[in-house]
């Protein structure tokens, strides 16, 4: 396609489930971010991938976040035993280079009963 | 740490006023980014301004970074309803990836 694509768009589920988020770059970008947004809150850096460089985990909140990248492209943000804090838009964005221009996705908007 | 604060944290502006939108860093700027959200939406990119004094304008949206002050501004001449929703500021932070990203401004244009 031609900009970041994330699946879902809206994913409610119960406390202690857990729950996959996908974000599909746009073709070629080799820098992929996600961030997180809370009600009223900036952007929380979560994860970054940089081709097959190893990635920085540093924004993870807790050892119940993981991400991955396959292939270079596509990635999966999965959080496991959801609590209700997670509750937030989970925003993916891709970039031809580091530091550059960043494409946001319409994000993943995840609610934790 | 660098900190950017974003100031105000809302705005209600009457159809055809101009408005100003700051961003401030605890820190120098060496590159600062606007992007705008749309509720629902991802952030589309507006401008990225990296030397002191430098002014980008877009439409009828103008950015200008001042380094001395630590400070960028984001101008808006004759807003309009398409203007309405979050502008946030980034700007380039420890690491020559990660930006450090203001709270957002909450924009409304009262028709």
């Amino acid at each position: 396609g031609a900009g970041v694509s994330q699946s879902p768009s809206n994913k409610v589920t119960e406390k202690g489930k857990d729950v996959e988020l996908r974000c599909d770059p746009i073709s070629g970008h080799t820098a992929l971010y996600w961030y997180r947004q809370s009600l009223g809150q900036g952007l929380e850096f979560l994860i970054y991938f940089q081709g097959n460089s190893a990635p920085d985990k540093s924004g993870l909140p807790s050892d119940r976040f993981s991400a991955e990248r396959t292939g270079g492209s596509v990635s999966t943000l999965t959080i496991q035993r959801t609590q209700q804090e997670d509750s937030a838009v989970y925003l993916c964005a891709s970039s031809l280079r580091p530091a550059g221009e960043l494409f946001f996705g319409e994000g993943s908007r995840l609610t934790v009963l | 740490s660098q900190e950017l604060e974003q100031s105000p944290q809302s705005l209600i502006v009457q159809e055809g006023k101009n408005l100003t939108i700051n961003c401030t860093s605890s820190k120098t700027l060496y590159g600062l980014y606007w992007y705008k959200q749309k509720y629902g939406e991802g952030l589309i990119f507006l401008m990225m301004l990296q030397k002191g004094g430098e002014e980008k304008s877009h439409e009828k949206i103008t950015a200008k970074l001042d380094e001395k002050k630590q400070q960028s501004s984001l101008h808006i001449t004759a807003s309009q309803p398409s203007h309405a929703g979050i502008y946030l500021c980034g700007a380039d932070g420890r690491s020559n990836y990660q930006l450090i990203w203001g709270a957002g401004t909450k924009l409304i244009i009262k028709p």
